[in-house]
């Protein structure tokens, strides 16, 4: 298996504009994490799913992030309008069932809002 | 709340030394899980070590150990013989049956020949 795909690597974007950061998690994996890395907060846990289904959005930052899972393989994470300070890394993470078993990370997403 | 707290935000070690990097961790479950990630400079995570809180035994993989100690929350990953390659950040991370799996800020460790 490839591990866990994101795209893009690198998004430069305007303020305002939507953006859409896109994630295939390695199958058979049930279970699909969206996280915010940035150098004032650290790693924070944005949302997960299980089975296709949001467990926990408590981690979203604002009404401006929505996260969806159609299907077992892609999820996607985005952001409307967008703001410099979502400027950050996006990491995507899928595990086999929940955290107790390994966490396969993604490379992230680097987001610039100018 | 659940919150991990590395206190180191830089080390450094010279090649085949060892290095012992620091996390702290705070929870009011009796049953979660700890972690250790590596994140090197191309920002892939990638899993070290992992500790179940119910085992006693230090997690060991290779040239990678932790001192578990629970009573003290504390929970320390031992590098030995440390190699070029294992220059990265290090993330400590813990999971509870929330299913939140909750970083620390890190430490970078930089690895002199």
């Amino acid at each position: 298996d490839a591990g866990v795909i994101q795209s893009p690597r690198h998004e430069v974007t305007e303020m305002g504009q939507e953006v859409t950061l896109r994630c295939k998690p390695i199958s058979g994996h049930n279970s699909l994490f969206w996280y915010r890395q940035t150098m004032m907060r650290g790693l924070e846990l944005l949302i997960y799913f299980n089975n296709n289904v949001p467990i926990d959005d408590s981690g979203m930052p604002e009404d401006r992030f929505s996260a969806k899972m159609p299907n077992a393989s892609f999820s996607t994470l985005k952001i409307q309008p967008s703001e410099p300070r979502d400027s950050a890394v996006y990491f995507c993470a899928s595990s086999l069932y929940g955290l107790n078993t390994e966490a396969f990370f993604g490379q992230g997403t680097r987001l610039t809002v100018v | 709340a659940q919150t991990v707290t590395q206190s180191q935000p830089e080390m450094s070690v010279q090649e085949a030394e060892t290095v012992t990097l620091s996390c702290t961790y705070d929870t009011s479950e009796s049953d979660y899980y700890l972690f250790w990630y590596k994140q090197p400079p191309s920002r892939q995570m990638i899993l070290v070590i992992r500790q179940e809180a119910y085992k006693q035994q230090n997690a060991t993989e290779n040239r990678f150990s932790v001192n578990f100690q629970k009573a003290a929350k504390s929970f320390s990953l031992k590098i030995s013989d440390s190699q070029l390659g294992d220059a990265a950040m290090y993330f400590c991370a813990a999971h509870d049956n929330t299913d939140k799996l909750i970083f620390g800020t890190g430490t970078r460790l930089q690895v002199f020949p």
